[in-house]
């Protein structure tokens, strides 16, 4: 079944270190990628997703580029601030770009420190 | 901005008894909605979404209903709950011209014992 592994956390930077979270996943077919962000007392919201290999998804400063060849979907940001800090999810979908099935993986906690 | 609302955050219940757990949108209009399950060490797995008022598709044989009585409101409901259906769930919502699930509620945390 379809599967995806991040790296673990948590994981701990100073205000405009880089960023770099690690995302694998296993699927059949062309799954979409999709990066989620939840910040302290709130739920789930989508920050990123590319649907096709090679595509890169950006928002607030993150990107992330759908590797088929090595199946990664890399989450990267180039200067962190403290309001980054938050729970990061990477998820695939095996049904294009729709809400049928979203699995997820464990999830990174990110501090960041001023 | 668009917030999400979802309630309660957990719930014991017997077997047997009913549910209600309701989910409620604000600051967007005509939103797609959408209620998930993850069981325990398993991804979200949806189980009905809505693109309108009344308007409600199941996605798994089970148990449990849905509806829509209002353009930002959702509710999942049982009339008599089973063991299997302890789990996590999770109301979401998308702007109805993309699809893509972007926000979640805080989740609800239901045990039947």
């Amino acid at each position: 079944g379809d599967s995806v592994t991040q790296m673990e956390g948590p994981v701990t930077l100073s205000e405009e270190a880089f960023l770099t979270i690690n995302c694998t996943y296993t699927a059949t077919g062309y799954p979409s990628l999709f990066w989620y962000v939840q910040y302290p007392g709130e739920g789930l919201q989508l920050l990123l997703k590319a649907t096709k290999a090679d595509d890169k998804g950006s928002n607030k400063g993150f990107e992330a580029t759908y590797r088929k060849e090595t199946t990664s979907f890399h989450l990267e940001k180039g200067s962190v601030q403290v309001s980054d800090s938050a729970v990061y999810f990477c998820a695939l979908s095996d049904r294009g770009g729709s809400a049928r099935q979203l699995t997820f993986g464990s999830g990174t906690q990110l501090t960041v420190l001023p | 901005s668009q917030t999400i609302h979802q309630w309660p955050a957990t719930l014991v219940q017997p077997v047997g008894s009913p549910l209600s757990l309701e989910c409620t949108v604000e600051g967007t209009s005509n939103p797609n909605l959408y209620w998930y399950r993850q069981a325990a060490g398993r991804g979200l797995q949806l189980l009905f979404y809505s693109v309108g008022i009344g308007q409600i598709s199941s996605e798994v044989p089970q148990n449990l209903s849905a509806s829509r009585p209002q353009d930002r409101q959702f509710i999942l409901s049982s009339k008599k709950l089973l063991l299997s259906d302890s789990g996590f769930y999770l109301c979401a919502w998308s702007p109805t011209t993309t699809g893509t699930v972007g926000f979640f509620g805080s989740g609800t945390q239901l045990s039947v014992l």
